[in-house]
């Protein structure tokens, strides 16, 4: 079956703009995940989606923010961004809700350039 | 509160030589503990996981792990690398949430 897909691969964007992600998740997973890698700090946790609701949220600002679709499909928005917001953004995507024995399956990511 | 330190950033290894990556974490809820592996341009991938049960745990591509207690480890090896084994690993630990390392660079020098 497809993997998880993310789009944009890559896009470049200007300090002050907003940009949106996409992730679709594998068929019959409904849990959506959010990460953001940056070189030196590894993966930090944006939030997580499981039917339609955030179940869970890391320590980022508000300007980070998510949604999810009646078919799991997920969106992440960023509005205003500086230029350390320059990163690797990947999605998982799991059958179950939360962390625990959850094993996640990690899109191809997002690389997103803040000039 | 939950974390993962990987104790070496980049280790460089001669092919077909063994290599050890070492991963230490801190959880003070029930363990799960992961072993992941990025390639240029992609996403990560489950190598193995520990969630219960045997201490050694065996995964793909002929690594291994051993969860240690005592030790609060997680270490992973492999007897024999190959060039395709240059990637980045990520070592998490999950609990309400998962909990990666900043990542260890394995490059296998021909």
């Amino acid at each position: 079956k497809a993997g998880v897909t993310q789009t944009p691969r890559y896009l470049i964007k200007t300090r002050g703009q907003q940009v949106t992600l996409s992730c679709s998740p594998i068929s019959g997973h409904r849990s959506v995940s959010w990460y953001q890698q940056t070189p030196g700090q590894g993966l930090q946790f944006l939030f997580e989606y499981f039917s339609e609701t955030q179940r869970n949220k890391g320590n980022f600002p508000g300007r980070f923010s998510g949604r999810q679709f009646s078919n799991s499909r997920s969106e992440m928005n960023v509005s205003t961004l500086e230029l350390g917001d320059s990163a690797l953004y990947l999605c998982a995507s799991s059958h179950l809700q939360g962390a625990g024995a959850n094993v996640l399956t990690f899109g191809a990511g997002s690389r997103l350039t803040v000039l | 509160a939950q974390s993962v330190t990987q104790l070496d950033s980049q280790v460089p290894v001669f092919e077909e030589a063994p290599v050890e990556l070492r991963c230490n974490y801190s959880s003070s809820v029930s363990v799960y503990l992961f072993w992941y592996v990025q390639y240029p341009n992609q996403g990560l991938q489950l190598l193995l996981k520990y969630l219960s049960g045997s201490t050694l745990v065996k995964g793909i591509n002929g690594f291994e792990a051993e969860f240690n207690k005592s030790q609060t480890s997680f270490h992973m090896r492999k007897p024999s690398v190959h060039i395709s084994d240059t990637a980045e690993y990520f070592c998490a630990v999950s609990g309400n949430q998962f909990y990666f390392g900043t990542g260890t660079s394995l490059t296998v020098i021909p």
